[in-house]
């Protein structure tokens, strides 16, 4: 099983600052990688797929990069609604998924 | 528009087994895997399994391969995860999550979202 490590488990950002924050996979996944945004009481909602394509609905300031085993999201000015608990996800081997263990931004 | 409609809460006992089902609609029912996960109080988001609408073919994770059964009913386009044995630790919200993005099929992502069931094991 292709375990996902993600850190910092918290980051406290205050807003219109640069948020980074990292996805590690314990073997290659390729690109092969998304993130998702959960907000309290909501499902999660993709962000970004293929390590770096934005999906529907997200603006510009969300980003990701990274291949291989490092993976990076950095959300560059962060705004009220942007705060949140992110989690990263492989399916490189079908069919099985894997999630980190979240990243939680909070308010500084 | 795509819609994942699950079923309500349920309050079960320790031992017991729950029936979790989820609609589908806005879209071909056939086309696209079906995941379920699932996400324990306060805790990060657990991949359970797969399974194919079409032919009805499943995976799963190996922790649950025991106690999980998941179905599909195609003519009201519903699939359905069913957890044995239930234990204290199975207290958690059950998502079904359709596997696709932008409209691709099998992309291995989790693009649409049921609005997720609380299920609580207690005695």
């Amino acid at each position: 099983e292709i375990v996902m490590t993600q850190s910092p488990a918290t980051l406290s950002v205050s807003p219109g600052e640069r948020a980074t924050l990292s996805c590690r996979a314990s073997q290659t996944v390729g690109s092969n990688l998304a993130w998702y945004q959960q907000k309290p009481g909501q499902a999660p909602r993709l962000l970004i797929y293929g390590a770096s394509a934005r999906a529907t609905g997200f603006p510009a300031r969300f980003s990701g990069s990274g291949s291989g085993t490092e993976f990076t999201l950095t959300i560059s000015s962060l705004q009220s609604e942007d705060f949140a608990v992110y989690y990263c996800q492989q399916y490189n081997s079908w069919p099985w998924r894997t999630f980190g263990q979240g990243t939680k931004v909070e308010i500084k | 528009q795509v819609q994942l409609v699950q079923s309500g809460a349920e309050v079960k006992k320790p031992g017991a087994s729950v029936k979790v089902s989820c609609k589908a609609s806005g879209y071909t029912f056939t086309n696209y895997y079906m995941y379920w996960v699932r996400q324990a109080p306060g805790q990060g988001l657990e991949w359970m399994g797969i399974i194919n609408p079409s032919g009805g073919s499943t995976t799963y994770a190996q922790k649950f391969q025991d106690r999980v059964t998941m179905t599909r009913d195609t003519s009201t386009s519903t699939v359905y995860m069913e957890l044995s044995s239930l234990r204290s630790e199975d207290t958690a919200v059950y998502y079904c999550a359709r596997d696709g993005v932008s409209g691709v099929p099998a992309a291995g992502t989790f693009d649409y979202w049921g609005q997720g069931t609380l299920v609580t094991v207690s005695s």
